[in-house]
């Protein structure tokens, strides 16, 4: 069984569409979150929810929005797509405890903006 | 000033060998915990390793070791007797702090390793 699941794997979409990317983890982890790979290979976390509330937001524009309708479900919604989001975006899982817990992360979702 | 740093871009490294990848960090916080992912080219993000802040022994797992020199605020992955299928991007990751808000990783830039037969 997969632990931590992304929907779609790729997307290929036009600038100014609206898109989701779904994710889901079976690890039973109350954490999730979204990081960002870019053309460089450079990750960056974009959001953190932690049972449903959002604990980290990093300074990324508004036209992205979380949603996180239990705790074994993140969603990223993008509006008004631009070329500049082109990258593999990745959901990651884990608890929150302490500094040793490890993220999972789901496949990556590879999203082209034409 | 970056948070992590991964100095070596790519290497390349003969098969059955051993190599090592460097990873420096930068935090004032005591507690963090540092951690090693690989990249395959089909993409996914593999844990590897993890080294605690107060954690007196160097991290083992498997063929994977992490050479953690706290003052020099170092933590250099290890592959011993590298196979064909180490070939990848790996990466550093720091988590600083107990608080919620410090939950995310920051990672290096990554280095590319190639194995060769």
């Amino acid at each position: 069984d997969t632990a931590v699941s992304q929907t779609p794997k790729y997307l290929v979409t036009q600038m100014g569409n609206d898109k989701s990317i779904k994710c889901e983890q079976n690890l039973g982890h109350d954490t999730m979150y979204w990081y960002k790979q870019d053309s460089k290979k450079f990750l960056k976390i974009m959001f953190s929810y932690n049972n449903k509330e959002l604990i980290i937001n990093e300074t990324v524009p508004n036209r992205f929005s979380p949603k996180s309708p239990d705790k074994a479900h993140l969603n990223l919604h993008i509006n008004s797509l631009e070329l500049g989001d082109s990258a593999v975006y990745f959901c990651a899982s884990s608890y929150l405890r302490t500094v040793r817990e490890t993220q999972y992360f789901g496949p990556g979702t590879r999203l082209l903006v034409l | 000033a970056q948070k992590i740093t991964q100095t070596q871009p790519g290497m390349f490294v003969q098969e059955k060998e051993a190599v090592t990848l460097d990873c420096t960090y930068d935090t004032s916080d005591q507690s963090y915990g540092l951690f090693w992912y690989k990249q395959p080219s089909s993409g996914e993000m593999i844990f590897l390793i993890y080294q605690g802040s107060y954690d007196e022994q160097n991290a083992t797992e498997g063929r994977y070791s992490l050479n953690f020199q706290k003052a020099r605020k170092s933590a250099n992955l290890v592959i011993s007797a590298s196979q064909l299928g180490d070939s990848a991007m790996y990466f550093c990751a720091m988590r600083e702090g107990w608080e919620a808000a410090g939950n995310k990783l920051t990672f290096g830039g990554g280095t590319r390793v190639l194995v060769k037969p």
